[in-house]
């Protein structure tokens, strides 16, 4: 069964950093999606993208982020200085056609971020 | 969007019949019902999804009474490995984001 995957599984970084966040979705899916969970606390959505350009976000999604698909395969999430509310599990999820909770999302096993 | 209501918490033990119950009183004409699972450290899965009367598959039923003011995910005979937690997630097709709530951390012992 086809599935996203993420990379890397955990990352560690400083205050300040830059990371890249990456994701492989699944092959024939249009839509893409990135959610964080901080830790004991629910799943929060931060953005969706569809045909190379955003087309939800949350107030989450500050300047600090941006995503990207930068070739027919990969989406990236870029938290541009980090900080440590920033740490949390981010997980990339897509789908074959977009439009709420009417079409099943599929979520990657998630990357967990740590800022010290 | 509809707000929902399910209980934070629920214990079974093994092989017993499970249901959870999510209250959405301000459900729309247009909004449909899913259900999602998330095991520890993984992200969420779709489960089943329903408009209204009953909705089976090999994992779960869901029940919707004539009102859609609530739904009911069954999970038969569940094991060790249906702990996890359960989110109802009521809306259409506006938007792209999915709403999770808390959820329902269900704990299965043997």
């Amino acid at each position: 069964e086809p599935e996203v995957t993420q990379t890397p599984s955990h990352q560690v970084t400083q205050m300040g950093q830059e990371v890249i966040l990456r994701c492989v979705p699944i092959s024939n899916h249009l839509y893409f999606y990135w959610y964080r969970q901080i830790l004991g606390q629910k799943v929060e959505f931060l953005v969706s993208f569809y045909n190379n350009e955003i087309s939800e976000k949350s107030e989450i999604f500050d300047d600090q982020f941006s995503v990207e698909r930068p070739d027919g395969s990969n989406f990236t999430l870029k938290i541009r200085s980090t900080k440590l509310e920033d740490s949390a599990m981010y997980f990339c999820a897509s789908s074959v056609t977009g439009g709420g909770s009417l079409y099943e999302q599929y979520f990657g096993p998630g990357t967990r971020l740590t800022v010290t | 969007l509809a707000k929902t209501t399910q209980p934070i918490s629920m214990d079974s033990y093994e092989g017993q019949e499970v249901n959870i119950t999510c209250s959405h009183n301000n459900i729309a004409t247009n909004d449909y019902i899913t259900w999602y699972q998330q095991f520890p450290s993984q992200g969420p899965r779709f489960i089943i999804q329903g408009y209204k009367t009953k909705v089976t598959n090999e994992v779960a039923s869901l029940f919707i009474p004539a009102d859609r003011k609530s739904s009911t995910l069954s999970l038969p005979r569940v094991s060790l490995s249906d702990t996890a937690v359960y989110y109802c997630l009521v809306g259409a097709n506006s938007g792209y984001a999915l709403n999770f709530g808390k959820g329902t951390s269900l704990l299965v012992t043997p």
